[in-house]
């Protein structure tokens, strides 16, 4: 059962424009999604999360913007980089207080920026 | 300081065999968390250790096993090799609550 739905799997952007990843979810017990970037050959790197008691959290070029009612949230990625070029995959989890929780991941979109 | 470190970095083996994956956390962190990631796939939780204790498995065969270790590291065990258990296996720590680290990952290839 896929929980968190992801799209697109694929974008191109040019430099300088704007990126932006949606994801869904079902689960409503679930108070956690972060976003992370994935380079070839390497582990996944937290980029942003949220929580859902903002609509809103934007660090640098990066915003996570989260809709609780339509549950989903997205990510945008302004002024994209060659060097954004990646696999961004988000993720939604719920928090247990001192203990790490169970990240439930989408699908995954391979962004390209081209010059 | 350092990150999440995993070993080995690839392995090769063949169908049947048996394969030990291991993993550092960050200094401090007590949490451990595997993850199996199929190409072209998001990663697939397996396993969660707090304080030694298993605290999460995820829909995988008894076939995959893990424990965690006085000293916070971790190893997941795979048993009777499949060829579809080729994968990136990731492992991720926490010191607590919900922000995960992940590692580089180990490149397991069953022929």
């Amino acid at each position: 059962q896929q929980q968190v739905k992801q799209s697109p799997q694929s974008l191109i952007v040019q430099k300088g424009g704007i990126s932006i990843i949606n994801c869904a979810y079902e689960n409503t017990a679930f108070d956690y999604f972060p976003w992370y970037q994935q380079f070839p050959g390497k582990g996944p790197a937290l980029l942003i999360a949220i929580r859902p008691d903002v609509s809103e959290k934007k660090e640098g070029r990066f915003t996570i913007s989260f809709n609780k009612s339509a549950k989903q949230f997205s990510l945008h990625i302004m002024d994209s980089q060659p060097g954004d070029s990646a696999t961004y995959f988000c993720a939604a989890s719920r928090i247990n207080t001192g203990t790490a929780s169970k990240l439930t991941f989408g699908t995954g979109t391979r962004l390209q920026v081209t010059l | 300081d350092a990150g999440v470190t995993q070993s080995p970095t690839h392995l090769i083996k063949t169908r049947g065999q048996h394969v030990t994956l291991r993993c550092s956390p960050i200094s401090g962190h007590k949490s451990v968390s595997w993850y199996q990631q199929v190409l072209g796939q998001g990663p697939q939780f397996i396993f969660q250790y707090y304080e030694k204790e298993e605290r999460g498995r995820g829909n995988f065969p008894d076939r995959f096993s893990a424990r965690q270790f006085p000293n916070y590291s971790s190893e997941l065990n795979v048993n009777a090799l499949l060829l579809g258990d080729s994968a990136l296996y990731l492992c991720a720590s926490s010191l607590a609550g919900q922000v995960q680290y992940f590692g580089p990952g180990t490149r397991l290839t069953v022929t």
